[in-house]
């Protein structure tokens, strides 16, 4: 079956713009991950949705980060005001219900700010 | 700060050698995972151990935990070049969310 799908693959922007990066999950997977990842570092987690749960956004570094997830399935990172720091890749990873024993991962986009 | 640390952070050894990759972490877990990373992309999941197990095997993979230490191994033997990747350990402490090292960058030399 499909994995988990990240679009786009690659996205360059100006400083101080917003961009929207979208993730979709396994089907049937209900709890889906955000994580973002600086050159050569591990994972930052950002943000977790389980199902029809308020979303765990202990993980975003500032109130210009935020994520939807629609109909429990799709999901939307929105960062505005873009930054340089900013530039990373952001992953996006789905599991089943029953926990996050194992997580799997679209390919990410890889964000430029310039 | 992160709950695991991969070491070393880099490593770099001859096709056919062993490879050994250790993590450490801070907190009472549930289980321990690896994850290779290739090119920077997405993750995969390789192997899971649960704080009950001190050994797991999966193919030319072989994780070892040890809790009392809160830290974990995880050898690749007769390595081959597709095995060159960066490889994470992520800890499962509960709160539904795992908390990733900053990895070990894995290159097999042919």
């Amino acid at each position: 079956g499909a994995g988990v799908s990240q679009s786009p693959s690659n996205k360059v922007t100006e400083k101080g713009k917003d961009v929207e990066l979208r993730c979709d999950p396994i089907s049937g997977h209900t709890a889906l991950y955000w994580y973002r990842q600086s050159l050569g570092q591990g994972l930052e987690f950002l943000i977790y949705f389980q199902g029809n749960s308020a979303p765990d956004k202990s993980g975003l570094p500032s109130d210009r980060f935020s994520a939807e997830r629609t109909g429990g399935s799709v999901s939307t990172l929105t960062i505005q005001r873009t930054q340089q720091e900013d530039s990373a890749v952001y992953l996006c990873a789905s599991s089943p219900e029953w926990g996050s024993e194992t997580q799997y991962f679209g390919p990410g986009t890889r964000l430029l700010v310039l | 700060s992160q709950q695991g640390e991969e070491d070393p952070q880099a490593l770099s050894i001859q096709e056919g050698e062993n490879a050994t990759m250790n993590c450490s972490y801070k907190t009472s877990i549930n289980n321990l995972q690896w994850y290779r990373q290739n090119s920077g992309r997405g993750l995969v999941h390789l192997i899971l151990i649960r704080s009950n197990e001190r050994e797991k095997h999966s193919g030319r993979l072989r994780v070892t935990l040890d809790t009392s230490k809160k830290s974990s191994s995880l050898l690749i033997t007769a390595s081959r070049a597709a095995d060159t990747a960066s490889y994470f350990c992520a800890t499962d402490a509960g709160a539904q969310k795992l908390v990733f090292g900053q990895g070990t960058r894995l290159t097999i030399n042919p």
